[in-house]
């Protein structure tokens, strides 16, 4: 069974710019995480989907960050402009349900760095 | 204050000592998870447990849910242990500890 793809894996831009990340998760996963991960902490959760509805982005700085999951399948998480603070690893992952019995399974992450 | 506090924060262990880390949260949960980092960001996840114990390999996880702890053990670790380990727990939202740094020194 094929894991949670992402791309790219890293990134590196200049504060100001724009940038969008993907995510691919497993095949039927109706529910699908995205986390930032800064360096020496552990994941915070951003964004929260259940097929292509938002269930959860209370952590998500709306004024720079969407995402979006249009068909319930494939995620772009999008950042802009960047900061400096963005500087971080983003993980990807999935779940077959919401459920507290769901096992999440990790895609590889982004490591974005901001300049 | 965070919701999860795991220790100890850095960890070096001999190859086969038996190894401990320890998880305590303050929230109410369903479900506790134990997920392994390697360098380079990619997570597994090891265990999802909600009460009692479970074991994998050389891996036992337990949780105490009275007193809100649960804890990671490695028997006879190995250098491939060498990892970051979280602790998550699942209760109206996800809430991760900052992780253990393990190495394991042959």
């Amino acid at each position: 069974e094929a894991g949670v793809a992402q791309s790219p894996r890293y990134k590196i831009i200049e504060k100001r710019q724009s940038v969008a990340f993907w995510c691919n998760p497993i095949s039927g996963h109706a529910t699908l995480y995205w986390y930032q991960q800064i360096l020496g902490q552990g994941p915070k959760l951003l964004i929260q989907f259940q097929n292509n509805g938002v269930v959860d982005d209370s952590q998500l700085p709306k004024d720079r960050f969407s995402a979006e999951r249009l068909k319930g399948v494939d995620s772009t998480l999008k950042i802009q402009p960047a900061k400096l603070e963005d500087s971080a690893v983003y993980l990807c992952a999935s779940s077959l349900g919401r459920g507290t019995h769901n096992e999440q399974f990790f895609g590889p992450g982004t490591r974005l760095t901001v300049l | 204050k965070n919701e999860v506090e795991q220790s100890p924060q850095n960890l070096t262990a001999q190859e086969g000592e038996f190894i401990t880390i320890n998880c305590s949260y303050s929230v109410g949960i369903s479900a506790l998870h134990w997920l392994q980092q390697h360098p380079g960001g990619g997570i597994v996840s090891l265990f999802m447990l909600s009460s009692g114990k479970k074991k994998h390999g050389r891996l036992i996880a337990t949780i105490n849910i009275q007193e809100k702890h649960s804890s990671l053990h490695i028997t006879a670790s190995h250098p491939r242990d060498s990892a970051v380990y979280i602790c998550a727990a699942h209760g109206n939202q996800f809430y991760f500890g900052t992780g253990t740094s393990l190495t394991v020194i042959p």
